[in-house]
């Protein structure tokens, strides 16, 4: 499986925009890249998902660099609840998810 | 739609008592996922289904472990003998056409405690 890396955690304030990357660097150009995220007591949410092209949302975007070894999933105003472990993972085929630790995202008020 | 429902929420058991995990799928969705979540070993898959057939059950920890599709809308995970290792949330979710650019729905989970 190819491997993803994130940071542990990350802070943000609230209403302000948040960048949380992944790297990627063994990506085959057939990857797919998800990102998931899970909120407190929840289980884990779609956000977004791409290829190549940069993807848009009402939850997020996603900037995919030209090479693809990483990406950025883009929070536009963050709020409260938008505080949640955040996950990159990829995808090809029918290939099952394969989630890591991910970014644990805390919003300051 | 409801979503992808999960029962009981949370399960107390003692050591050596079976337990028995249900799903519902959302409809129309033709494929399944059993995940565990731990705080030491994060989230993981353990088996998953593509219309009613098991296609990976690689994750599956041992043959304690056993899970079905009766039919195309329901699974159910089993654990027989229970053990205070298999303490964890399980989730369940469910796509359409596999995880090839397909959302997955997850389920609220089911907070398994093992005494």
């Amino acid at each position: 499986d190819a491997k993803t890396t994130q940071p542990n955690s990350m802070e943000s304030n609230e209403e302000e925009p948040v960048h949380l990357p992944c790297n990627h660097s063994t990506i085959s150009g057939t990857d797919y890249i998800h990102w998931y995220r899970q909120l407190p007591s929840q289980g884990p949410e779609y956000v977004i998902h791409g290829l190549t092209s940069n993807v848009n949302n009402r939850m997020a975007s996603l900037a995919i660099a030209e090479d693809r070894k990483s990406s950025t999933l883009i929070l536009h105003r963050a709020t409260l609840r938008d505080a949640a472990v955040y996950y990159c993972i990829l995808n090809f085929g029918n290939e099952k998810l394969t989630f890591g630790t991910g970014t644990r995202l805390t919003i300051i008020p | 739609d409801a979503g992808v429902i999960q029962s009981p929420r949370h399960e107390v058991t003692e050591m050596g008592q079976e337990v028995t995990l249900r799903c519902k799928l959302i409809s129309g969705h033709n494929s399944l996922f059993w995940y565990r979540q731990t705080m030491m070993r994060g989230l993981e898959l353990l088996i998953y289904f593509n219309n009613n057939v098991p296609i990976d059950d690689s994750g599956m920890p041992e043959d304690r472990f056993s899970a079905k599709m009766p039919n195309a809308s329901f699974s159910t995970l089993k654990i027989q003998p229970s053990e205070p290792r298999d303490s964890a949330v399980y989730f369940c979710a469910s796509s359409f056409g596999g995880a090839l650019g397909e959302k997955l729905f997850f389920g609220s989970g089911t907070q398994l405690s093992v005494l």
